[in-house]
């Protein structure tokens, strides 16, 4: 079971917002940056958001971060056909002394 | 443009070792902590180990602690990771994750294409 909880699928046709829920506690998401990748089938994970709410660039502005206490969100607007892949929270865990991630969300365009 | 190149992995018997390595470039590798990241056939990532910029700070997944030992060597740009007395559900797609500072906290901002480690009879 992952330290970080995520909605194991989710789903919206192209043109739609949708959002991904991150949970945790506050060794890790309540007092440490959140990190959010992006999986397409086949391929390493590539970075989507940073501390929080940063974009690396490159990365569209339809996407971006939150985070609220011990939870985060990601939201993707406009929602595109290439945007079909499994979405992770990952965020640095003061008690196990190490990086976390969550059990990872496969997003499903309709 | 960074690049990250893992090598090493392959089938392996239960209780033998592998070495697996990965070959930086594209930014000044000492400037960047780095990490071993895996992934089981059809699972999520699993952080397995990471190493600060100048190997003063070493971290294991309880999984791995005590059978993998993680280094680097800043003069060649490459990261190690000696897996020993592997076993079965060790086999997974080992991926080397750059850091976007040079400690353990900052997490992953690069990943290389990754290595697949089998352990089986």
């Amino acid at each position: 079971q992952s330290v970080l909880t995520q909605p194991p699928s989710a789903s919206g046709t192209p043109g739609q917002r949708v959002t991904i829920s991150c949970s945790g506690s506050s060794s890790n998401i309540g007092s440490n940056y959140v990190y959010w990748y992006q999986q397409l089938p086949g391929t390493a994970p590539k970075l989507l958001i940073y501390r929080n709410n940063q974009r690396p660039s490159g990365v569209p502005d339809r996407f971006s971060g939150s985070k609220s206490g011990t939870s985060a969100s990601l939201a993707i607007s406009g929602l595109r056909s290439e945007d079909e892949a499994d979405y992770y929270c990952a965020a640095w865990d003061d008690s196990l002394s190490g990086p976390r991630f969550g059990g990872g969300t496969k997003l499903t365009v309709l | 443009e960074v690049q990250l190149v893992e090598s090493g992995g392959g089938l392996v018997q239960p209780g033998r070792s592998l070495r697996l390595s990965c070959a930086a470039s594209g930014f000044t590798f000492d400037d960047y902590a780095m990490h071993w990241v895996r992934q089981a056939p059809g699972k999520g990532l699993e952080w397995v180990s990471g190493i600060s910029w100048n190997s003063g700070s070493i971290g294991y997944a309880d999984s791995v602690k005590g059978r993998f030992t993680i280094s680097r060597d800043n003069a060649k740009n490459s990261l190690y990771l000696q897996m020993n007395s592997l076993r079965a559900e060790d086999t997974a797609l080992y991926y080397c994750a750059k850091s976007a500072g040079g400690f353990l906290e900052w997490l992953f901002d690069y990943w290389g294409q990754g290595t697949l480690v089998t352990v089986s009879s």
